[in-house]
């Protein structure tokens, strides 16, 4: 299977703890977004990188979020001291990021937050 | 970033044509209009996108008004793996997407 993955796709935690998904891209592309859905709403974006530099954060992306994306490979997104409001999808895309080129986002399964 | 308006729901019927409405009011030049689409417990799909001129794929074909200021998806036969939110995204192409809420299309049989 060759499309984008995520890992894990369901986490449950408790409120206070930390949790670290990680996205791994379609090989060859190169940038990496990061979008956040609750129940009912569309994607939101939170963040994204062109190869290994962080380009844009949404104000979604709140102190206790970071990503990162070591030698423009995969990328991780962490949350530190989770709240219940950050109770939602996680969903990672990639795309080729060519200017000029077809930069259709291909997106994966998602991970599923659960905070208790 | 510009915005778009959808129907919140849509019923077809299966092996029927579908026109998914979508308006764009304040579409600038460099905007592109995306289709994507989200089929329950599963991560958006791209289905097509135009700039200027109608465009057709295996999936779905593209109408855009003469001014840019609304688009309609076309679903040509309708199935019931066809069941999903489909989102109408403005931007330009390779920057993030901002989704509305989208359309839920359900299909019956």
């Amino acid at each position: 299977d060759t499309g984008v993955s995520q890992n894990p796709r369901h986490k449950i935690t408790k409120r206070g703890q930390n949790v670290t998904f990680r996205c791994d891209p379609i090989s060859e592309h190169n940038r990496l977004y990061w979008y956040r859905q609750t129940l009912g709403q569309g994607p939101e974006f939170l963040t994204y990188f062109q190869n290994e530099a962080q380009l844009e954060k949404s104000r979604l992306l709140s102190d206790r979020f970071s990503a990162e994306r070591p030698k423009g490979s995969f990328s991780t997104l962490e949350i530190q001291r989770t709240e219940q409001g950050d109770s939602a999808m996680y969903l990672c895309a990639s795309s080729l990021g060519w200017a000029g080129a077809t930069d259709t986002q291909y997106f994966g399964p998602g991970t599923r937050l659960t905070v208790l | 970033d510009a915005k778009t308006t959808q129907p919140n729901s849509m019923e077809s019927n299966e092996e029927e044509p579908v026109h998914l409405p979508c308006n764009h009011s304040t579409i600038s030049g460099t905007d592109y209009i995306h289709w994507y689409r989200q089929l329950p417990s599963q991560g958006p799909e791209y289905v097509i996108h135009g700039l200027t001129s109608n465009v057709n794929n295996r999936m779905a074909s593209l109408a855009i008004a003469e001014d840019r200021k609304s688009s309609t998806l076309i679903l040509h036969r309708a199935t019931l793996r066809d069941a999903a939110v489909y989102y109408c995204i403005l931007g330009e192409y390779g920057n993030k997407l901002v989704f509305g809420a989208g359309t839920i299309l359900r299909v019956k049989s």
